[in-house]
């Protein structure tokens, strides 16, 4: 079993609806959360750090589950431009840096 | 402001010959990162450099070597490379090491093994 989990997708939604995936991590011991966006043939490029109250950045949310041990990210108003694949990161310590394998989401017009 | 430059973008190479991937960031950051990303696969950490004249193994390390050049400098070496090498390989770098620290990637170097 991975260390961090993500289901792959294709997530494939219309312009304007509001998308949620999750990432699954199985050491309790992690400490940091991110996610990271990865445009095809692109670097990945943070998008958001997950904080245990929950965070928001414009129609982007994240939340940290740590009792069940889970992030999540939620688009709402989803554009075309968020077309990408989202890669879940957790640090588990200072040298445990782990990345998901990433979902991809589609947005069609 | 270039941010992490990485190079090359594209190398061929044939199975034992040997090459170095070179990365350099203007950003004064402390801590460098090699990451390899594969099919299906999330990145892996190759190797890192928490602050200017350390090194260490990440989670695949076997068949590359680091160099930290200088703080702005973190370069990785094939030297015999095989195909399980073939990968796209990035270079990472963040203002400290660990924690919350978000890491600034450079676009990439596809690299095939043949």
């Amino acid at each position: 079993r991975k260390e961090v989990e993500q289901d792959p997708g294709p997530f494939n939604v219309p312009e304007g609806a509001t998308v949620a995936f999750n990432c699954t991590y199985s050491n309790s011991a992690s400490q940091s959360f991110f996610w990271y966006r990865q445009d095809c043939r692109k670097e990945p490029k943070l998008l958001m750090s997950v904080y245990s109250s929950g965070n928001e950045d414009g129609r982007f949310t994240a939340q940290l589950n740590r009792a069940s041990q889970y992030i999540s990210l939620l688009i709402r108003d989803s554009k075309l431009s968020d077309s990408a694949t989202y890669l879940c990161v957790v640090l588990r310590s200072a040298s445990k840096i782990i990345f998901g394998s990433g979902t991809r989401l589609s947005i069609r017009p | 402001n270039a941010g992490v430059t990485q190079t090359p973008k594209f190398q061929v190479l044939k199975t034992g010959q040997s090459m170095t991937l070179q990365c350099a960031q203007d950003m004064n950051h402390n801590s460098m990162y090699w990451y390899r990303q594969d099919p299906g696969m999330g990145l892996r950490l190759i190797y890192y450099s928490a602050s200017e004249g350390t090194t260490d193994k990440g989670e695949v390390p076997n068949g590359y070597n680091v160099s930290r050049l200088n703080k702005r400098e973190f370069s990785l070496r094939l030297e015999s490379a095989a195909p399980s090498q073939t990968s796209v390989y990035f270079c990472a770098s963040s203002e400290a090491f660990g924690g919350s620290q978000p890491q600034h990637f450079g676009d990439g170097t596809r690299l095939s093994i043949l």
